[in-house]
């Protein structure tokens, strides 16, 4: 079974300059996640959606993220314009649904840096 | 707010000793936990999984233990090898997971 696609691995931006990440979800996986891992920390949820539509975006700085699932399958994460603190890895997960009891997969991540 | 953390940012262990890696967290109305490993270079995989009806449950190689009254999670991985080495996570949830920052665990031969 193919795990979760991230595209690129690596970005390197200057601020104010706008980012996008791709996430290709597990196949049949109605839920998918997009999560902040600035370094030294733990993941942070920004925002999950159930097939295409948002679940939970209250921690999505929504004056410069946007993200969208538009087909519920791939899913789009963009950053305009980009800050210096937005350095992070930008990881996506997916699960079958979208209760705690289905287990979240994860993809290897895209590593920002902002310079 | 919602936050879990770790005792220790680091941890060494030799090859085949038992390690424990401890985390407190702070929602008491958190209700399901889980530990995560994470190798450099990749994302988060989901090691064990505990309910807060449950105060222990076992693995292949590892234990998670749960108690209530201190807010206190640990894992204990048996006879450490070296491909255990990565950084762990527990992670809490009562709606949504928030993680913890991780504690680096690195075994040596």
């Amino acid at each position: 079974e193919a795990g979760v696609a991230q595209s690129p691995r690596y970005k390197i931006i200057e601020k104010r300059q706008s980012v996008a990440f791709w996430c290709n979800p597990i196949s049949g996986h109605a839920t998918l996640y997009w999560y902040q891992q600035i370094l030294g920390q733990g993941p942070k949820l920004l925002i999950q959606f159930q097939n295409n539509g948002v679940v939970d975006d209250s921690q999505l700085p929504k004056d410069r993220f946007s993200a969208e699932r538009l087909k519920g399958v791939d899913s789009t994460l963009k950053i305009q314009p980009a800050k210096l603190e937005d350095s992070a890895v930008y990881l996506c997960a997916s699960s079958l649904g979208g209760g705690l009891k289905y287990e979240q997969y994860f993809g290897p991540g895209t590593r920002l840096t902002v310079t | 707010g919602e936050s879990v953390g770790l005792h220790l940012p680091t941890l060494s262990v030799q090859e085949g000793d038992n390690s424990i890696i401890n985390c407190a967290y702070s929602n008491s109305a958190s209700d399901y936990f889980i530990w995560y490993k994470q190798e450099s270079g990749k994302g988060p995989q989901f090691i064990i999984d505990i309910r807060s009806n449950m105060d222990k449950r076992q693995g292949q190689r590892v234990t998670v233990l749960l108690n209530k009254t201190v807010k206190h999670l640990s894992l204990q991985i048996a006879a450490t090898q070296p491909g255990d080495s990565a950084v762990y996570f527990c992670a809490e949830s009562a709606e949504k997971l928030v993680f913890g920052k991780g504690t680096k665990l690195t075994v040596n031969p």
